[in-house]
């Protein structure tokens, strides 16, 4: 089960971009890297998730490095709602393929 | 197009009493699992479920609580006599297939369950 690293807290002016760094260095070859955000006390939402490429949604980018250690999430026009805990999540604990959530990050949007 | 339905959305309980929250998976998804996330803490994932099948309860306390996703209907989390300790709020989420084939699973809005 492939640990993550994020940073507890970052802060972010509106309309800029928010880059949330994820580290990931026991990651295996067939393991996802999720990306989940939980605004308040709401249920986790989805934001975005990737094996070997980046990917891009309507909500955000996800860039994984090449060696797959490591990944950033972009909220490419953060606002006030973009405030929220932001969880990397690495797919693992074999076969009963569990989402298991760490301390995550929260990111502060400031106007 | 709706998603994840947890109902009730807050629920109150006597010590002593039982708690049963449901969950309605996104239409399709036959997996289901349960987290509970205590005030000020993280979400700890509680139990994963199949169609009829409990796949993974490494999460579950013990004794109390119990959980099942019958053919038909919601999935059920159960917590027999509760007590203050399990006043928390408690999230489902589903997905399609499982996640080793890297699909995604949403959330409900929550159970939030206190016990007085």
């Amino acid at each position: 089960d492939a640990k993550t690293t994020q940073p507890p807290s970052m802060d972010c002016a509106e309309g800029r971009a928010a880059n949330l760094p994820c580290n990931h260095s026991t990651i295996s070859g067939n393991e996802y890297v999720y990306w989940y955000r939980q605004i308040h006390s709401q249920g986790p939402q989805y934001i975005i998730h990737g094996l070997k490429n980046n990917e891009t949604n309507e909500m955000a980018s996800l860039i994984i490095t090449e060696d797959r250690k490591s990944s950033t999430l972009i909220l490419p026009h953060a606002t006030l709602r973009d405030t929220a805990v932001y969880y990397c999540i690495v797919r693992g604990d074999g076969a009963t393929n569990k989402l298991i959530f760490g301390t995550g990050t929260l990111l502060a949007v400031q106007p | 197009n709706a998603g994840v339905m947890q109902n009730p959305r807050h629920l109150v309980r006597r010590r002593g009493q039982e708690a049963r929250l449901r969950c309605s998976p996104v239409k399709g998804h036959s997996h289901v699992y349960w987290y509970r996330q205590l005030p000020e803490e993280g979400l700890k994932f509680m139990v994963y479920l199949q169609k009829e099948n409990i796949i993974d309860e490494s999460g579950m306390p013990k004794e109390r609580f119990s959980a099942e996703f019958p053919k038909e209907g919601p999935s059920i989390l159960r917590i027999q006599q509760v007590v203050r300790g399990d006043s928390a709020a408690y999230f489902c989420a589903s997905s399609f297939t499982s996640l080793s084939a890297g699909t995604e699973a949403f959330f409900g809005q929550g159970t939030r369950l206190t016990v007085v």
